[in-house]
């Protein structure tokens, strides 16, 4: 079946460098790529996503591209902030049959950012 | 507009007992997820409802859990004789599906149900 795998954290940083948390995934179709954030205390959130090869998703500062030939979506941020200290999911979801696009998740990166 | 709400928050009960966990989805949304997280596990999909029916229930974990979904809105999860080992945050998301002409493909989660079994 479908499958993510994201590098294991903690990842720890210092302001204002550079972030890439890598993620591979394993899907029978075409699927949709997907980067969500889980801030402390708050629910998951959308992030960016992309949802055919070569898309490249951004939001805050953050990029993923959508690469079919490594199947990857690597999230890179070129300087961080404090403000982005979360727990970081890559996430895939393919249309099947019954019309599910059912999310399979990596099992998170929690990233540390210190001042 | 409102967002995807949850009820209750946290919930702590004795292992045997039922529980009933519900999910608001954002009004106007015919698709309903619900998925687990746990230490153990991550976050696992549990079940998925298009409207009122469910056609995709491949993972639920076995015949304690159960869903419905009535007037293509509220959700109920239920299990019953819980076990510690259904432990998680329970989450609920919602989103307007492929071909609709909405934001495809995104789904829209709640803040989650703390549920612990002791």
């Amino acid at each position: 079946g479908d499958s993510v795998t994201q590098m294991e954290g903690p990842v720890t940083l210092s302001e204002e460098a550079f972030l890439t948390i890598n993620c591979t995934y394993t899907a029978t179709g075409y699927p949709s790529l997907f980067w969500y954030v889980q801030y402390p205390g708050e629910g998951l959130q959308l992030l960016l996503k992309a949802t055919k090869a070569d898309d490249k998703g951004s939001n805050k500062g953050f990029e993923a591209t959508y690469r079919k030939e490594t199947t990857s979506f690597h999230l890179e941020k070129g300087s961080v902030q404090v403000s982005d200290s979360a727990v970081y999911f890559c996430a895939l979801s393919d249309l099947n049959m019954s019309g599910s696009e059912k999310l399979v998740f990596g099992k998170g990166t929690k990233l540390t950012v210190n001042p | 507009g409102a967002g995807v709400s949850q009820s209750p928050s946290n919930k702590v009960t004795e292992k045997g007992k039922d529980v009933e966990l519900r999910c608001d989805p954002i009004s106007g949304h015919t698709a309903l997820y619900w998925y687990r997280q746990s230490l153990g596990q991550g976050l696992e999909f549990l079940i998925y409802f298009q409207g009122n029916s469910a056609p995709d229930k491949s993972g639920l974990p076995s015949d304690r859990f159960s869903a419905e979904r009535t007037g293509g809105s509220v959700s109920t999860l239920t299990i019953q004789r819980t076990q510690q080992e259904d432990s998680a945050v329970y989450l609920c998301a919602s989103s307007t599906p492929s071909g609709t002409g909405g934001s495809t493909d995104t789904q829209y989660f709640g803040p989650g149900t703390r549920l612990t079994v002791l």
